[in-house]
């Protein structure tokens, strides 16, 4: 079955750096989506990506994220001045259809830990 | 805003029981998609189960089932002849007209042997 491919799984940045997440969705896929996970609490979805532009995002989604399909394959989340806060199991999801339509299918998720 | 709540922070059965794990949800809309993801200690999201709102019918796939009364917007999952391998945080989700999922605070599922 295909995969939503996440690198790397773990993640070490002092706070204030720089990291970017990197997802390989599905390749038939049209709608990407990032969620984070803090430690113990529920999913919370950040943000969706549509037709090379971002169709949705939370409040969490600040002027610090941005995500970018730099090719036909890659999708990336970037952090540009991590903060303690920023913490967290990040999950990138894709699916084939619309809203309605179709399932998301997740990858492994990357455990960023921000010190 | 669509809120999605589970109600239940920890269950635990014994191996070959039967367990029912809950949701309610709040929404205005009509059609919408629900879903029973599960987190083993991985952490990784696996769907279990979907359920669309128009369909009168509830879902099941093998040994998970769902109970879905949309006029009370409830949404549980039953888990018949529970395994150790099904202990996992279970979360519920919904995904209305947005694209976006929105998940309940999950309901961590201990399978004792």
């Amino acid at each position: 079955e295909p995969e939503v491919t996440q690198t790397p799984s773990h993640q070490v940045t002092q706070m204030g750096q720089e990291v970017i997440l990197r997802c390989v969705p599905i390749s038939n896929h049209l709608y990407f989506y990032w969620y984070r996970q803090i430690l113990g609490q529920k999913v919370e979805f950040l943000v969706s990506f549509y037709n090379n532009e971002i169709s949705e995002k939370s409040e969490i989604f600040d002027d610090q994220f941005s995500v970018e399909r730099p090719d036909g394959s890659n999708f990336t989340l970037k952090i540009r001045s991590t903060k303690l806060e920023d913490s967290a199991m990040y999950f990138c999801a894709s699916s084939e259809g619309g809203p309605r339509s179709e399932k998301l299918f997740f990858g492994s998720g990357t455990q960023l830990s921000v010190l | 805003a669509q809120t999605v709540t589970q109600s239940q922070p920890e269950m635990s059965v014994q191996e070959a029981e039967t367990v029912t794990l809950s949701c309610t949800y709040d929404t205005s809309e009509s059609n919408y998609y629900l879903f029973w993801y599960k987190q083993p200690p991985s952490r990784q999201m696996i769907l279990v189960i979907r359920q669309e709102a128009y369909k009168q019918q509830n879902a099941t796939e093998n040994r998970f089932s769902v109970n879905f009364q949309k006029a009370a917007k409830s949404f549980s999952l039953k888990i018949s002849d529970s395994q150790l391998g099904d202990t996992a945080m279970y979360f519920c989700a919904f995904r209305g007209g947005a694209q976006k999922l929105v998940f309940g605070q999950g309901t961590r599922l201990t399978i004792n042997p």
